[in-house]
């Protein structure tokens, strides 16, 4: 089954403890995108990947890092945690061609206190 | 700057037609993406414009019109599972980010 696994699902941590959220796809895109959703503002682009080794910053980068050191998995970084970065988060992989269908994983929520 | 306006809210009654529209602001893009999101679901795509027209997808229909920097989508015979948010979206052609409105909630009445 074609998908995009995120994890994990839900996480609350405390400001300034760093944390990872994974995301993998299985259906050998080259274009991968971490968005978080804050009520009102819609999906916002974080950073995203048009390859391996190969990643550039969205709308709203500060506080973030991410690596793609495999086609498949693109993890967001958070180094040190604010409550700013409360948000609902969710990666998305599409092909690299002009009519860019994306696939979204489940989302992940998270808590910063 | 890149940006995409569209309403905040739209209602419509249960077997109707309801429009979505949806006017951008770019530089340069492929085409214009629209996604539907359920509350507590992540978006999935619905339609895609690369060109000027309509492209129609059962009771979904997409519109885009380059020149006068808009889009909108056309909801047909409205059951009340179609109420979701709905964001339109495009990649910019010069720098490949992705950029999307901030949505539309679709309200549907009985």
């Amino acid at each position: 089954e074609a998908q995009v696994t995120q994890n994990p699902r839900y996480l609350i941590t405390v400001t300034g403890k760093k944390l990872t959220v994974t995301c993998s796809q299985n259906m050998n895109h080259e274009y991968m995108s971490w968005y978080r959703q804050d009520p009102g503002l819609g999906l916002r682009q974080i950073y995203y990947s048009m390859n391996v080794e190969v990643t550039d910053k969205g709308d709203v980068p500060e506080g973030y890092k991410v690596s793609r050191k495999e086609k498949r998995n693109f993890p967001l970084i958070l180094e040190s945690p604010s409550p700013n970065q409360t948000s609902l988060y969710f990666c998305a992989s599409s092909t690299n061609v002009a009519q860019e269908t994306q696939y979204f994983g489940p989302g992940t929520r998270l808590l910063v206190l | 700057g890149q940006s995409l306006e569209q309403p905040s809210e739209v209602t419509a009654v249960e077997g109707a037609i309801v429009q979505i529209n949806c006017t951008y602001q770019t530089s340069g893009f492929y085409g214009l993406s629209w996604y539907q999101q359920h509350d507590g679901g992540a978006p999935t795509f619905l339609s895609y414009n690369a060109l000027d027209g309509l492209e129609e997808t059962g009771r979904f229909s997409s519109f885009l019109s380059r020149s006068d920097s808009y889009g909108y989508l056309l909801l047909q015979e409205l059951q009340m599972k179609d109420s979701a948010s709905y964001f339109c979206a495009f990649r910019s052609n010069r720098d490949d980010k992705i950029i999307f409105g901030k949505g539309t909630r679709l309200h549907i009445l009985p």
